[in-house]
């Protein structure tokens, strides 16, 4: 079986500052990894995703995660977060065993403060 | 919103009533999925299709059905809604080539309230 969590319900952080939108995960197998942001009434957006290969992984709006197997995490970061990156991030694992079956977190709210 | 859209947006209906959701897509992509959305448990896989006619069942399939006629139309169905599928829901697409690494792509949502 596949899990992930989110254990932060909500990030603040001040316009300017590094982010950080934590993820760990489950899996049997190995894992393939996502992050996707949702603004307010759209749907998801695909941000990034680790499939193998170099751990820190670029993705779309300056984000990146860094693949850690040993801790199995996927933590998402920003150097210098903007306002306008505020919205609600989604974690997602497939295990290479589990076919297309992509189970989420449960999601972080992230708040940029001018 | 990659090429789909989802019809309707906002839709209020009563317990015990048939429900559809329509999912559209422009990408002749193989894959389509419906997943929910409710606070708190991110979004969970309902159903999902591989191809026309090919389907099979997700996390939480109980109370839904689909169909797929069409390459672009992937439709769920609740039978009989309750007000316990009050949610929102999303379609989602994708491009499969070996599976375990496709991207999928959303699409924006319908809102769906059962009273």
């Amino acid at each position: 079986a596949q899990s992930v969590a989110q254990p932060e319900d909500q990030v603040n952080v001040a316009e300017g500052n590094p982010l950080t939108v934590k993820c760990t995960y489950s899996v049997s197998g190995n894992p393939y990894l996502f992050w996707y942001v949702q603004y307010p009434n759209r749907g998801l957006q695909f941000l990034l995703k680790y499939i193998t290969g170099d751990n820190l992984v670029k993705g779309s709006y300056g984000f990146e995660a860094e693949f850690n197997k040993s801790q199995t995490s996927f933590h998402l970061k920003k150097p210098s977060a903007l306002v306008s990156d505020s919205a609600l991030y989604f974690c997602a694992v497939r295990d290479d065993g589990a076919g297309n079956m992509l189970t989420f977190g449960g999601g972080t709210r992230l708040m940029v403060k001018p | 919103d990659a090429g789909i859209t989802q019809s309707p947006r906002h839709k209020v209906t009563e317990t015990g009533t048939p429900v559809t959701l329509r999912c559209h897509q422009t990408e002749n992509h193989r894959y389509m999925y419906w997943y929910r959305q409710d606070p708190g448990h991110g979004l969970r896989l309902i159903h999902y299709s591989y191809g026309v006619k090919d389907t099979d069942k997700g996390e939480v399939s109980d109370g839904y059905s689909v169909s797929r006629s069409k390459t672009e139309d992937f439709l769920l169905t609740l039978e009989s809604a309750t007000s316990s599928q009050t949610s929102v829901y999303f379609c989602a697409i994708s491009d499969s080539g070996t599976g375990i690494s496709d991207t999928q792509y959303f699409g924006p949502g319908t809102r769906l309230t059962v009273l």
